[in-house]
């Protein structure tokens, strides 16, 4: 049990495209979702928490505008990167917390996003 | 503010050597969670252990160890017998329950090489 996947696994983009990163939990309910970004050998820094229903809480140093994050159900939270440029080229993965167990968050496989 | 410092970067080792992987960590809560991950190359995060602030209890499992010290802030991790599949970058993690949505902070990773 609690699985989360995301989609795609990977995806090369150009210059000023838009992509989408969908997070799901697949067995489980989750009322909040977690994107975390990481850089090669780095750690992951966590960009936004997304609860299910309302707007994300950014963290600072994250552009709300160029990172859209939609939560629109309790298994379902995606991320877009706009108008994406090299320096977008990471690691991206997401974390969901079931709404039963409070202190325990589970993560999805990731997300190789490449602009080139 | 919480933080997380995993002060080795990177630590080689041959086979069957026994390695300490350090975590040192800084909350105000009096109630908090610790965790280490695993990632290997794949980048999918790999759970090992969730400890609450309130059990300082050592855990082993196989060739894992951990020991929780309060009264250092540290929660560092011990392999057994290391193998060359232990290879890989392992993360220590906070997250404190009295913040809002369950915030986890990750500390910068130490890389594991085992040598056959």
């Amino acid at each position: 049990g609690a699985v989360v996947s995301q989609h795609p696994s990977r995806v090369i983009c150009k210059s000023g495209t838009s992509v989408k990163i969908e997070c799901r939990s697949l067995d489980f309910q989750a009322t909040t979702m977690f994107w975390y970004r990481q850089f090669p050998k780095q750690s992951l820094m966590l960009m936004a928490t997304s609860n299910e229903g309302s707007k994300a809480t950014y963290e600072q140093g994250v552009e709300k505008d160029k990172f859209l994050i939609n939560h629109a159900s309790l298994t379902l939270s995606t991320l877009t990167v706009t108008s994406a440029h090299p320096e977008d080229s990471s690691f991206y993965i997401c974390s969901a917390l079931p709404a039963e167990i409070y202190n325990e968050q589970f993560f999805g496989p990731g997300t190789r996003l490449t602009v080139l | 503010a919480q933080k997380v410092t995993q002060a080795q970067t990177e630590i080689s080792v041959v086979e069957k050597e026994d390695v300490t992987l350090d975590c040192v960590y800084e909350t105000r809560d009096t109630t908090y969670y610790l965790f280490w991950y695993k990632q290997p190359p794949s980048g999918e995060l790999v759970f090992l252990i969730r400890r609450n602030s309130f059990d300082e209890q050592n855990e082993i499992s196989g060739r894992y160890s951990w020991n929780f010290q309060k009264s250092t802030s540290s929660f560092n991790f011990t392999i057994t017998a290391s193998q060359v599949v232990d290879s890989a970058v392992y993360f220590c993690a906070l997250s404190e329950a009295n913040t809002g949505g369950f915030k986890t902070i990750f500390g910068a990773g130490t890389r594991l090489f085992v040598k056959a």
